[in-house]
């Protein structure tokens, strides 16, 4: 079974400064989607930005961009110049390329102090 | 829509109470999927239809759990008979039929069972 685990339950950073979030997955696969979504208390789920596993380039969404370690099955979002919206819950999740249904990490809760 | 919607975004029901989650994919997504989001965890999956045909159930937790997509749009979610262990946040997310691995989510039902 596809596990995602993040680690840090909760992170804060200073406004302006950069952040990284940790995320781990398990897998056999060798094709796959990784994700990171953001949840503010609103609730609503937005994409941050994603990654295939068959690309070797990390990818990179304005002041997010991710470090993608395939052999490692690592997959961390960074966050520059942060500003306060930006604090939200935080999931990393995974989703084979033959199926349909994501992993859900438990989240990483990320205050931004200003 | 412009995205997807959920109704009603807060539900108390009382234990034994039948209730009924509603989803509305944004136009023309074909899929369609059911998360439950107990508090402090990551959405864990439920069950996905693509069009009307409901291809993945494997993730309803008992059968009091029920969904339907009849005409391929609008899904609901049914309770039959709740318990207090049902109380999470059920998520709704569709994807876009070209090339879809990217989740779309609606903002969410709370759900309280006292």
């Amino acid at each position: 079974a596809q596990t995602v685990t993040q680690s840090q339950p909760e992170m804060s950073v200073q406004e302006a400064e950069t952040v990284t979030l940790s995320c781990t997955y398990d897998t056999s696969e060798s094709d796959y989607y990784l994700f990171w979504y953001k949840q503010p208390p609103s609730r609503q789920m937005i994409l941050v930005i994603r990654q295939e596993a068959y690309k070797q380039q990390n990818a990179t969404e304005n002041r997010f961009s991710v470090n993608f370690q395939k052999a490692a099955k690592s997959f961390s979002l960074k966050i520059s110049d942060s500003q306060l919206g930006d604090a939200a819950m935080y999931f990393c999740a995974y989703l084979k390329n033959t199926g349909n249904q994501f992993y859900f990490g438990t989240g990483t809760s990320l205050t931004v102090i200003p | 829509g412009a995205g997807v919607s959920q109704s009603p975004r807060y539900k108390v029901a009382k234990r034994g109470q039948d209730v009924a989650l509603r989803c509305d994919p944004i136009s023309g997504h074909v899929s369609l999927f059911w998360y439950q989001q107990a508090l402090g965890q990551g959405p864990e999956f439920l069950t996905y239809f693509q069009n009307e045909a409901q291809l993945d159930k494997s993730g309803l937790p008992s059968d009091r759990f029920f969904a339907e997509r009849p005409e391929g749009s609008v899904s609901t979610l049914k309770i039959q008979r709740t318990q207090q262990e049902d109380s999470a946040v059920y998520l709704c997310a569709s994807t876009s039929p070209i090339g879809g691995k990217t989740q779309y989510f609606g903002p969410g039902t709370r759900l309280l069972v006292l």
